[in-house]
């Protein structure tokens, strides 16, 4: 299957100020990348589809100015979570598509905001 | 309520014995059914695929039942190695998955 990565696999910020995770398909041509985040002992959420080379798409209750997303190439999409607050602390995890199918994800960002 | 809705467990499960649990979905319209594992602070892995008919993989056994919404898994023979979360995902189009919130299973010595 295809190989994700994301970096940083984790990272410590203050209150207000603002994280950029990156994704990238190492060996793999992805034209969607998909965000989701995980709070503690809860499920996976679908935060946005990353589509390459235009705007994400994001679901309900995500706010896309707070979460900025940019797939300017095939292999890498980013995530930009602007003046941080703790409550977005959690575990960003990004993946990639294979048709409709399988879907490949990264190791994952732990985010902890002070 | 939640899409996708599992016993979050734990499940403790003596080495050797065999341990099943369930999920439901919401999305009638959903189009594949997945198995996840997760370890704890990891990325989900895939575990496998979920077919109408049922299907087996080595020790695990996965079943669908589309009527009634509900997916299956089955784990023989359980292995220390087995416990972790597993995630019953399901596929709602565009490649969009909805996830549980995970079965924790412990197997113990």
């Amino acid at each position: 299957g295809a190989v994700v990565s994301q970096h940083p696999s984790w990272v410590i910020c203050k209150s207000g100020t603002s994280v950029k995770i990156e994704c990238r398909s190492l060996d793999f041509q992805a034209t969607t990348m998909f965000w989701y985040r995980q709070f503690p002992k809860q499920s996976l959420m679908l935060m946005a589809t990353s589509n390459e080379g235009s705007k994400a798409t994001y679901e309900q209750g995500v706010e896309k100015d707070k979460f900025l997303i940019n797939h300017a190439s095939l292999t890498l999409s980013t995530l930009t979570v602007t003046s941080a607050h703790p409550e977005d602390s959690s575990f960003y995890i990004c993946s990639t598509a294979s048709g409709d199918y399988e879907q490949y994800f990264g190791p994952g960002t732990r985010l902890t905001v002070t | 309520r939640k899409e996708v809705e599992q016993d979050p467990g734990p499940f403790n499960v003596p080495e050797g014995a065999t341990v099943a649990f369930n999920c439901t979905y919401s999305n009638s319209a959903s189009q594949s059914f997945f198995w996840y594992r997760q370890d704890c602070r990891k990325e989900p892995k895939l575990l496998m695929s979920v077919y109408s008919s049922g299907n087996e993989d080595g020790r695990f056994t996965a079943q669908l039942n589309r009527a009634s919404q509900y997916i299956s898994l089955l784990i023989r023979d359980s292995k220390l190695s087995d416990s972790a979360t597993y995630l019953c995902v399901v596929n709602i189009g565009w490649g969009k998955l909805q996830f549980g919130a995970g079965t924790q299973v412990v197997v113990t010595p």
